[in-house]
């Protein structure tokens, strides 16, 4: 059965670090991967996505991701975080010719000053 | 330009009572999606709909059903509410397969069970 299981429950980090989401996926089919962002009281909105090609991508907000096949994993990084990426972070999965998408549990991202 | 549209924001229920939630999308996508949303489950599919007139059951069917009468509109019915369907209920859409194109979320509606 496929599956997106999200490492972290949530991840404190301070203003201007690193950050790195992790995001594991099991599939015995081609995936495609994505990362969504939510801030309080709002719907998803799409971050980032893999869908073939180069296995770095670049999404919105200076978020980026890389595909790893042999570790089934999407992690997701950015070099330095604002106070404004406080949110909760999906990692999803769609299979190949699938029409629907398979959510992990969200790691919520709290910045501190 | 609206998106997603999603009516209630908020609602709360007795046990038993039914209630429909409404979601209109304007972008005249094909593809129609009811999610939940609970604290460390992620979003789990309830319904989906692959046009006009279709409809398919997801990951937590049980309890609900879902109409696509018209293509911009997706509802989702509760008829005898439990006090497990308390929740966040997200409506979303995509013109085609979610391989190739990104969901369209709205802004969800908080339901409460009592």
């Amino acid at each position: 059965a496929q599956s997106v299981t999200q490492l972290d429950s949530q991840v404190p980090v301070f203003e201007e670090a690193p950050v790195e989401l992790r995001c594991n996926y099991s599939s015995s089919v081609s995936v495609y991967l994505f990362w969504y962002v939510q801030y309080p009281n709002q719907g998803l909105q799409l971050l980032l996505k893999y869908l073939s090609g180069s296995t770095l991508v670049k999404g919105i907000n200076g978020f980026e991701a890389e595909f790893n096949k042999s570790q089934t994993s999407f992690h997701l990084r950015k070099p330095s975080v604002h106070i404004s990426d406080t949110a909760e972070y999906f990692c999803a999965v769609s299979f190949l010719y699938g029409n629907k998408l398979v959510f992990g549990a969200g790691t919520i991202l709290r910045v501190k000053s | 330009n609206a998106g997603v549209t999603q009516t209630p924001k908020f609602r709360v229920l007795k046990t038993g009572q039914s209630m429909t939630l409404l979601c209109a999308q304007d972008m005249n996508h094909e593809y129609m999606y009811w999610y939940r949303q609970d604290p460390g489950m992620g979003l789990r599919l309830i319904h989906y709909s692959v046009g006009e007139g279709t409809t398919a059951k997801g990951e937590v069917p049980d309890g609900y059903n879902v109409s696509r009468l018209k293509k911009q509109n997706f509802l989702l019915g509760l008829e005898s509410a439990a006090p497990s369907q308390t929740s966040v209920y997200f409506c979303a859409s995509s013109p085609g397969l979610t391989n190739n194109s990104p969901l369209h979320f709205g802004n969800g509606t908080r339901l409460t069970v009592t």
